[in-house]
């Protein structure tokens, strides 16, 4: 079954400083996108980055990159020079391939992010 | 260019009720998914629309319904409510199955 783990509940970092959150995921699929999504306490869901199983080379969008190490099924987001509106949870999502003319998307538990001043 | 809208923002009904949520996709965008977020949880799959059909679903009991029109805009009910269906829903959209989903601000249904 497909399954998406996120290890850390809440994590802390200095402004400025970068912080890496971990995700790994488990699929049978050999096609797969991976996401990563910032939700502030508003509750709506912010996309950030997007990394497909095919991509040779990382993903990155401004302060945000991903690690992606596909033999070890992690996809971890990196911010950099972290701000204090980065605080927030993220969540590490997985879409798998059509099988029967649709998608589904699963997501991770989260990890709640505090950017100390 | 608008983003995805949701209505109504809140929501309180009583156990047994029905209810009816409302999202309208970003411009361009033709395919809709819906989610349930429990408080401190990631979202869960409900189902996903597009061309009109229910293309997947996640593991969410019949109570559970929806439905896209023409203009793409989508529709969840939800059947005799439980005080288990309090959460926030999220509805998603993009442009054809594959592509990148982008959030709505969500509808917080409460039930009592």
């Amino acid at each position: 079954a497909q399954k998406i783990t996120q290890t850390q509940p809440g994590m802390f970092v200095q402004e400025k400083e970068a912080v890496t959150l971990d995700c790994t995921y488990d699929t049978s699929d050999p096609s797969y996108g991976l996401f990563w999504y910032k939700q502030p306490s508003s509750g709506e869901m912010i996309f950030l980055i997007y990394q497909g199983s095919y991509d040779q080379q990382n993903a990155t969008e401004g302060r945000y990159s991903l690690n992606f190490q596909k033999a070890r099924k992690s996809a971890n987001l990196v911010i950099s020079a972290s701000q204090l509106g980065d605080s927030a949870m993220y969540f590490c999502a997985m879409r798998e391939a059509p099988h029967t003319g649709g998608f589904k998307t699963i997501f991770g538990a989260g990890t709640r992010l505090f950017v100390k001043a | 260019d608008a983003g995805v809208t949701q209505s109504p923002t809140h929501l309180i009904k009583t156990r047994g009720q029905q209810v009816t949520l409302r999202c309208s996709p970003k411009s361009g965008h033709d395919t809709v998914s819906w989610y349930q977020q429990a408080l401190g949880q990631g979202p869960q799959f409900i189902f996903q629309y597009y061309e009109e059909e229910e293309r997947q679903r996640g593991n969410f009991p019949d109570r559970f319904s929806g439905h896209q029109f023409p203009n793409y805009s989508s529709e969840l009910n939800v059947n005799a409510l439980l005080l288990g269906d309090s959460a926030l829903y999220l509805c998603a959209s993009s442009r054809r199955l594959q592509e990148t989903q982008y959030f709505g601000p969500g509808t917080r249904l409460l039930v009592l």
